[in-house]
């Protein structure tokens, strides 16, 4: 069965404090790994989309980084701005366009 | 670009009334619509696939007599909770994927159901 497992499921920075979120996935097949960020009922917002072993994206102070068994959202220097929840989710060949999501990592960051 | 809109916000209905939630991709056609529900603290939980101009495709154990899609244009897909109960509170989102990459979802800000 294709699972997304993130942790932790909680992370408390200081503004400064670079870390890691991590992603484990289990999937017949890896179409493409996906990281969202979504804030306090709203919607996910895109951030990267990953899709072979050894790739990476950045973005400002994020960085996504991808294996063949998880994937790291890196995050250097955070700001309080960053504080959001932080959504996995993985699309298998099989599954066609849909997603399977983990249940995320709520990121506070305080100044 | 890719901005979803959903709409409305937020509702709150009584047992037994349906509701209708309005989901349009306002800067490119959607060849593909999702919904999906999330419950506090928990993943997004697929509902159903919809295309445009053809039924949706639901998932195992979603009711499609209870929410019914409708993927008339392909700029909206509609949902509508029929005969909505309590349980059926939760927050319901829907994507957007464009044509031209099928890859990338675009969500909606969603929309917070209560039902009393």
């Amino acid at each position: 069965e294709d699972q997304v497992t993130q942790s932790p499921e909680a992370l408390r920075l200081q503004e400064g404090e670079s870390s890691s979120l991590n992603c484990s996935y289990t999937v017949s097949g890896l179409r493409g790994l996906f990281w969202y960020r979504q804030d306090p009922g709203k919607g996910p917002e895109f951030l990267f989309t990953l899709y072979s072993a050894g790739e990476e994206k950045e973005k400002e102070r994020l960085k996504a980084t991808l294996t063949k068994k998880e994937s790291f959202l890196h995050i250097t220097a955070p700001k309080p701005e960053d504080s959001a929840t932080y959504l996995c989710a993985v699309q298998a060949n099989q599954a066609g366009t849909a997603l399977i999501f983990g249940k995320g990592t709520t990121l506070s960051v305080s100044s | 670009g890719a901005v979803v809109s959903q709409h409305p916000s937020w509702v709150i209905c009584k047992s037994g009334t349906s509701v209708k939630i309005e989901c349009r991709s306002l800067d490119f056609q959607a060849t593909t619509m999702f919904w999906y529900r999330q419950f506090p603290k928990q993943s997004l939980m697929l509902m159903a696939t919809s295309n445009e101009g053809s039924k949706a495709t639901y998932e195992q154990g979603v009711e499609k007599d209870k929410f019914l899609i409708n993927h008339a244009s392909l700029t909206l897909s509609t949902l509508t909770v029929t005969s909505a109960h309590p349980e059926d509170s939760s927050f319901y989102i829907c994507s957007a994927t464009p044509g031209r990459n099928q890859n990338i979802q675009y969500f909606g800000a969603g929309t917070r159901l209560s039902v009393l």
